[in-house]
């Protein structure tokens, strides 16, 4: 089975600087995945990490080891419209190519 | 423009009624994806398919049915026998030549049985 774990809420201050972790455990590694998901509204992408190591996009940054079974989505000059939900997944290796979602962490931003 | 398209965005249904929700995809997406979100639960997979005329189960399929006659279309059936049907519904699809990697998801269905 998998087993995906963050935070369930952090908050923080417009302009500052936020990291939210995720720890998994799978039968195989073929794929991190964070997504951002404003309230009653559809997931969107933000990043995919396959290989150990930081990618960078704009704001947001995403971190992998998979020796550690961990990942940090960085998010840097916090804006009111990041309060959000921010989703991690997972793709395990054996074919079916299906993410297991962990349960979210909500953003708040406070001003 | 592609995409995914989901309706209708609010459902209110009967308990004991069955009620099929749409997805339609235009992006010729190979694979698609239905998911339930609750409260604190995270997005559960229902169903999903990667080829048209096959789907496979997910982790939650009691009480659901799908069907995939079409490639760009993927209906959700919520039977009277799913227990707790009130619920966010998300459909997604995803791309075989790319690894199935990014999902792209519809704006969602919200069910409410009364």
């Amino acid at each position: 089975g998998q087993n995906i774990d963050q935070p369930t809420e952090m908050t923080a201050t417009e302009g500052a600087i936020v990291q939210i972790n995720c720890t998994y455990q799978t039968s195989g590694f073929n794929g991190l995945f964070w997504y951002q998901q404003h309230a009653g509204e559809a997931p969107t992408f933000l990043s995919y990490n396959v290989l150990d190591g930081l990618e960078e996009k704009g704001r947001f940054s995403s971190f992998l080891s998979r020796s550690k079974g961990y990942s940090y989505l960085l998010l840097k000059e916090l804006q009111m419209k990041d309060s959000a939900s921010y989703l991690c997944a997972v793709h395990s290796s054996g074919g079916s190519y299906i993410p297991t979602f962990g349960r979210g962490t909500s953003l708040i931003v406070h001003p | 423009d592609g995409g995914i398209t989901q309706s209708p965005k609010y459902l209110f249904r009967k308990e004991g009624q069955n009620v099929t929700l749409s997805c339609e995809q235009n992006l010729n997406h190979d694979a698609m994806y239905w998911y339930r979100q609750d409260p604190g639960q995270g997005l559960r997979l229902i169903y999903y398919s990667q080829i048209v005329n096959d789907f496979q189960k997910g982790d939650i399929a009691e009480g659901y049915s799908v069907s995939r006659e079409k490639k760009e279309s993927f209906p959700l059936t919520v039977t009277s026998a799913q227990k707790n049907p009130t619920a966010f519904y998300l459909c997604a699809s995803s791309a075989r030549d790319r690894g199935y990697n990014e999902q792209f998801f519809g704006p969602g269905t919200r069910l409410t049985v009364l």
